[in-house]
């Protein structure tokens, strides 16, 4: 078996903040995404990579960066944080695109 | 508008009932899986179910793909089982798409 990883699990930040959270998986799997989850609005997908220096963006990727610059790891950056905003950010891996997705813990944010 | 639609929003079961939770699509797919999410917890794979009817323990997933519909069937439920259900469907083009999830509470 094998683990994802997401760092940090609780993220506060000021409105206008540029905050990155990160995802490590050990599953040696090719594909990560990262989905944000909001209340009553299911998971959305907002970028993923199919391998190591790849990126794909989602649906809800404006407003996000993202980084792999290593198999095992996939990075995301909310590039300016808005006021009140509540979410919780998976990280998720799979050996493709069209297998089984699992998922890290997730990071819960809160932008004050 | 919403590709995935899932039934019920919520629902609330006597320990030992039934439970039938479906997912109806308005778009091709390739896949279809789903998962389990604990209340503040990260979510599980249930099934990945492209098609036909798969079993696990007291799970049973069934997927058809022309009724673009997929449906997770709970028996004997728990007080364990509660928590938020939610569908994916894999269409072409990379893209993986979630629904609102069903959330079920079971008590004791």
């Amino acid at each position: 078996g094998g683990i994802i990883t997401q760092t940090p699990k609780f993220l506060i930040g000021q409105e206008g903040q540029k905050l990155t959270l990160k995802c490590q998986q050990n599953f040696n799997h090719d594909t990560m995404y990262w989905y944000r989850q909001d209340s009553g609005k299911g998971l959305r997908l907002i970028y993923y990579s199919i391998t190591e220096n790849d990126l794909q963006k989602g649906d809800l990727s404006e407003g996000y960066d993202a980084s792999r610059e290593k198999k095992s790891s996939f990075s995301l950056t909310v590039t300016s944080a808005q006021k009140n905003e509540m979410a919780v950010f998976l990280c998720a891996s799979s050996i493709n695109i069209q297998d089984t997705q699992y998922f890290g813990p997730g990071t819960r944010l809160l932008v004050l | 508008g919403q590709q995935v639609q899932q039934s019920p929003a919520s629902l609330v079961l006597q320990e030992g009932e039934n439970a039938e939770l479906q997912c109806n699509f308005s778009t091709s797919l390739n896949s279809m899986q789903w998962f389990y999410q604990r209340p503040g917890g990260s979510l599980v794979s249930l099934f990945y179910n492209p098609s036909g009817t798969k079993h696990s323990g007291r799970l049973t997933s069934t997927t058809v793909i022309k009724e673009r519909r997929s449906s997770l069937h709970i028996s004997s439920s728990q007080t364990t089982d509660s928590g938020t259900y939610l569908c994916a469907l894999e269409r072409g083009g990379n893209k993986v798409v979630f629904g609102t999830g069903t959330r079920l509470q079971v008590l004791p």
